[in-house]
C-alpha cells in the first residue's frame, strides 16, 4: 500500500504529561488504523484501532483521533508513566487487509 | 486474539545455509505475514501467504531467497536462504483474519556470521 507518515521519530516527555504520535496518509481506500506498541525484544502489540467510520475511540488513557477529510490520525497517551516507554507504530490498511506500517516513534518517558 | 507461536526464537548461522521459520497458529486465520525488522527499524513486509495460493512477495523480496509454505489455515515457513551477514535480523510471522486486527508472533532473532 501506499506509505504512511509518522511524526515525530523520537519522543521524549516527563512523567504524567501528554503524549500525541501523529500519522499522515494519501490514499482513499484506507478504512483501518491501528496502533501497535512495541517494548525493547518484543512483539509489536496492538494497543488501539480505528475505523473510518469513528472519529475518536478512548481506552483508559490512550486515545487515537481521526480526520478521514484532512487524512491524518493521532495517537495520545494521557498521564504518560515510565512503562509507557516503548516504540509505537502506526498502521492502515484497506479493502486488500495487507497493513501499512509507519516508521515507527521512540516514545521516552522520564520519571 | 490467535495466539501465534514463532521458532526458532534466535539462531546463529553460518554464512551460506539456510534457516526454515516455523509460524503456528491456534485458530484458522486467511491471511498470514512475514515480516523483517532490523534493530531500530519498522516493520518490512516480506511477503503475504494465503492457503492454497502461491506467496505474493513485496518488492526487493523474491521467492528463491525467501521461500514459503502455506500447507494449511494455521501453519507457515519462511525459510532464509544462502544467508549472508546482510540478513541478520528479526523475523516476525503474523496473521489477519479477515478485518480483524493484526498480531504478531514473538520473533526469530537471526544472526549470520
Amino acid at each position: 500500500g501506499e506509505n504512511v507518515e509518522q511524526h515525530p521519530s523520537t519522543l521524549s516527555v516527563q512523567e504524567g504529561d501528554s503524549a500525541v504520535i501523529k500519522c499522515t496518509y494519501s490514499d482513499s481506500a484506507s478504512n483501518y488504523f491501528p496502533w501497535y506498541k512495541q517494548e525493547l525484544g518484543k512483539r509489536p502489540q496492538l494497543i488501539i484501532d480505528i475505523r473510518s467510520n469513528v472519529g475518536e475511540k478512548k481506552d483508559q488513557r490512550i486515545a487515537v483521533t481521526l480526520n478521514k477529510t484532512a487524512k491524518h490520525f493521532s495517537l495520545h497517551i494521557t498521564e504518560t508513566q515510565p512503562e509507557d516507554s516503548a516504540v509505537y507504530f502506526c498502521a492502515k490498511s484497506g479493502g486488500s487487509y495487507i497493513p501499512t506500517f509507519g516508521r515507527g516513534t521512540s516514545l521516552i518517558v522520564h520519571p | 486474539s490467535a495466539v501465534i507461536s514463532q521458532k526458532p526464537s534466535r539462531d546463529i548461522c553460518q554464512r551460506g545455509t539456510s534457516l526454515t521459520i516455523q509460524c503456528q497458529v491456534d485458530s484458522q486465520v486467511t491471511m498470514m505475514f512475514w515480516y523483517r525488522q532490523q534493530p531500530g527499524q519498522s516493520l518490512t513486509l516480506i511477503a503475504t501467504a494465503n492457503q492454497g495460493s502461491e506467496a505474493t512477495y513485496e518488492s526487493g523480496f523474491v521467492i528463491d531467497k525467501f521461500p514459503i509454505s502455506r500447507p494449511n489455515l494455521t501453519f507457515s515457513t519462511l525459510t532464509v536462504s544462502n544467508m549472508s551477514p546482510e540478513d541478520s535480523s528479526i523475523y516476525l510471522c503474523s496473521t489477519r483474519q479477515g478485518d480483524q486486527p493484526q498480531h504478531f508472533g514473538d520473533g526469530t532473532r537471526l544472526s549470520i556470521l
